[in-house]
């Protein structure tokens, strides 16, 4: 069983909706967790990172963390176009040697017009 | 700043050549990484760098080896090359205080062994 696993997809939804991507991990030692967006043929780049439990907010997008169910979850607000990419969570422990993390597969989300 | 720059872009192999893929970067980071990824597979850390002069295997290594040249420059290189090594390689460098959380990635090299 893999230590991540995230909701595969792929997802397609109308430009303006609402959007929840989602990862569940077994290694309750995890105490960051970060979302990744990846464009097609581009290196992934960060989207936010959040320490412990709790939501965390940046402009549309809001990231929640549940630690006593190990899940997590993206919410992208009025999506757009733009939007459209590979979204990877990760997760990383609080005393790892040069900050080694777990990877999702990833999630490929479509917004379509 | 160029970030992350990673040499070559593209290459094709055939079974058992030899190659070494180059990365740098230029944000004084000391961990460095490296990836691969496979479609559907999200991506596996094959080795990683906390420091100058200090590697470790990660999740893939094997097929593999590194170098970590001096604080800049993290280079994989594969001694005899394999159909399953066919993927999409990432660098990516990360400063101390962030490592592994707020990792900076290069724009990958794609590798095709036939």
């Amino acid at each position: 069983q893999k230590e991540v696993e995230q909701d595969p997809g792929p997802l397609s939804v109308p430009e303006g909706a609402i959007v929840s991507l989602n990862c569940t991990y077994s290694n309750s030692a995890f105490q960051y967790f970060m979302w990744y967006r990846q464009y097609s043929r581009k290196g992934p780049e960060l989207l936010m990172y959040t320490y412990s439990s709790g939501n965390k907010e940046d402009g549309r997008f809001t990231a929640q963390v549940d630690k006593s169910s190990k899940y997590i979850s993206l919410f992208i607000r009025d999506s757009q176009p733009s939007d459209s990419a590979t979204y990877l969570c990760a997760m990383r422990t609080l005393n790892t040697n040069a900050g080694k993390s777990t990877f999702g597969d990833g999630t490929t989300l479509t917004v379509k017009p | 700043n160029a970030g992350v720059t990673q040499t070559p872009k593209f290459q094709v192999l055939k079974t058992g050549q030899s190659m070494t893929l180059q990365c740098a970067q230029d944000m004084n980071h000391n961990s460095m990484y490296w990836y691969r990824q496979d479609p559907g597979m999200g991506l596996r850390l094959i080795y990683y760098s906390a420091s100058e002069g200090t590697t470790d295997k990660g999740e893939v290594p094997n097929g593999y080896n590194v170098s970590r040249l001096n604080k800049r420059e993290f280079s994989l290189r594969l001694e005899s090359a394999a159909p399953s090594q066919t993927s999409v390689y990432f660098c990516a460098s990360s400063e101390a205080r962030l490592a592994g959380v707020e990792q900076f990635f290069g724009p990958g090299t794609r590798l095709t062994v036939l």
